[in-house]
């Protein structure tokens, strides 16, 4: 078990362009989540995904947001069109099933917009 | 919905002093709360967890938490500070009954002087 690994660990984009993330889960965990960290702040939940099913979606995740989960196992996080309030952290988690598990962070994605 | 609040933005303590870390929640029924620690560019690291049972829970790095009801409260203590706990400290809760997300805190920036 490595635990959750997210990549890349930084990413530095001028506005207007697109950027992914990737998120791999610790293995057999079904669930997955997306969070984003702002300076000072805690982390704000954005999605979530059961398997392959997204389950919900934050008001955060603006249509220039989109997440994948294919097949259940890694996930993809993109930002079409960047924006510089979208500089932030952005974390991922996983937990097995059951209603009473805690979420595993992975060490996030640092995302800069010039 | 549910909300967190952790009053201390920033705390200073000695190195084998005590140390305790308010968290207030709001939510309607009982929760899962949890606490986190982040390290600086790291991700999460979880430190301890309630769901039920026992109201005095123990994690890991000699941290201990209470839940109480009354007070809607569970606060993370530990007996003796070590240098190395210097991180930002994450109280968040989720819902009970489901294996959503979770909502944060601000955090607690812990600063440790030898």
């Amino acid at each position: 078990d490595t635990g959750v690994s997210q990549n890349p660990r930084h990413k530095i984009t001028k506005r207007g362009q697109n950027v992914t993330f990737r998120c791999d889960p610790i293995s057999e965990h079904n669930r997955l989540y997306w969070y984003r960290q702002t300076l000072g702040q805690g982390p704000e939940f954005l999605t979530y995904f059961q398997n392959e099913a997204q389950l919900e979606k934050s008001r955060l995740l603006s249509d220039r947001f989109s997440a994948e989960r294919p097949k259940g196992s890694f996930s993809t996080l993109e930002i079409q069109r960047t924006e510089q309030g979208d500089s932030a952290m952005y974390l991922c988690a996983s937990s097995p099933l059951g209603p009473a598990y805690e979420q595993y962070f992975g060490p996030g994605t640092r995302l800069t917009v010039t | 919905a549910q909300s967190v609040t952790q009053p201390d933005i920033h705390i200073t303590v000695s190195e084998g002093a005590s140390l305790e870390l308010r968290c207030n929640y709001s939510y309607g029924a009982t929760p899962y709360l949890f606490w986190y620690v982040q390290s600086p560019g790291q991700g999460l690291q979880l430190l301890l967890k309630y769901f039920s049972g026992d109201t005095l829970v123990q994690g890991i790095k000699g941290f201990e938490a209470e839940f109480k009801r009354s007070q809607s409260s569970f606060n993370l203590r530990k007996p003796s500070v070590h240098w190395s706990d210097a991180a930002e400290y994450f109280c968040a809760v989720g819902v009970t009954g489901t294996a959503s997300k979770l909502t944060f805190g601000t955090g607690t920036r812990l600063q440790v002087t030898l």
